[in-house]
């Protein structure tokens, strides 16, 4: 069963970082793009960014509202992606889905995993 | 505001036909870009339930069908069941913003 679990959520302050993973299984990890999607409470979906596989540079896109402070990278051989987010900031607080896929549609989507920035 | 409009809410009986639109234009759908459109169930993650403006990935049922057409798609959803209630969303790409796009989501209740 193709899988991706998320992981790292928590409750942090304005200003301080946090690391996101999601963990892949299921499917060879290596050949898919990798995206984050976010939402806010009650709220709709808001795509964070992507990084592409490998054979395509591993190169990565970002949403306007997260660049500069956001970065995503991979570990194939462990089969995770992260989401190293800096310089928080309380509109960032919501939920952090990865799901498999860049430009394209997003399938499957991991359950989410929860942040909030708050002081 | 997001740059791809959906109707907030659409309502219908069970047993009915009812269609989300998802308004976009020339930098995205327009420009030729694919939808794709999933359907969120109340707490639980997005799932696809089309792709490649009209396309069904296996085990979503036939009611489900999309359409495009010029800057605009279009979700159908025929013989309506109190399980499709639920959120909505579009999504495709756009050009000028070099990313990927949602749709507001369109909250559709079953009477």
């Amino acid at each position: 069963e193709v899988q991706l679990v998320e992981s790292g959520g928590d409750l942090v302050q304005p200003g301080r970082s946090l690391r996101l993973s999601c963990t892949a299984s299921g499917f060879t990890f290596g050949d898919y793009a990798l995206s984050w999607v976010r939402q806010a409470p009650g709220k709709g979906l808001e795509w964070v960014g992507f990084i592409r596989r490998k054979t395509y540079d591993g190169t990565t896109e970002y949403a306007a509202s997260v660049k500069g402070r956001f970065t995503i990278s991979r570990d194939d051989s462990k089969s995770i992606a992260y989401l190293q987010m800096n310089s928080l900031k309380t509109e960032d607080t919501a939920v952090y889905y990865c799901t498999r896929g860049d430009t394209g549609a997003f399938d499957p989507w991991g359950q989410g995993t929860l942040v909030t920035v708050s002081s | 505001q997001s740059v791809l409009t959906q109707p907030p809410s659409v309502s219908g009986a069970p047993g009915q036909r009812v269609t989300i639109s998802c308004t976009g234009s020339s930098s995205n759908i327009g420009a030729g870009y694919d939808v794709h459109w999933y359907q969120q169930l109340p707490g639980i993650a997005p799932k696809l339930l089309i792709y490649g403006n009209n396309n069904r990935p296996s085990g979503v049922p036939d009611r489900f069908s999309g359409s495009k057409s010029g800057t605009s798609a279009s979700l159908a959803i025929t013989g309506l069941q109190a399980e499709d209630e639920a959120d909505y969303y579009c999504q495709s790409h756009d050009s000028s913003l070099s990313g990927v796009i949602f749709g507001g989501g369109t909250k559709l209740t079953v009477l």
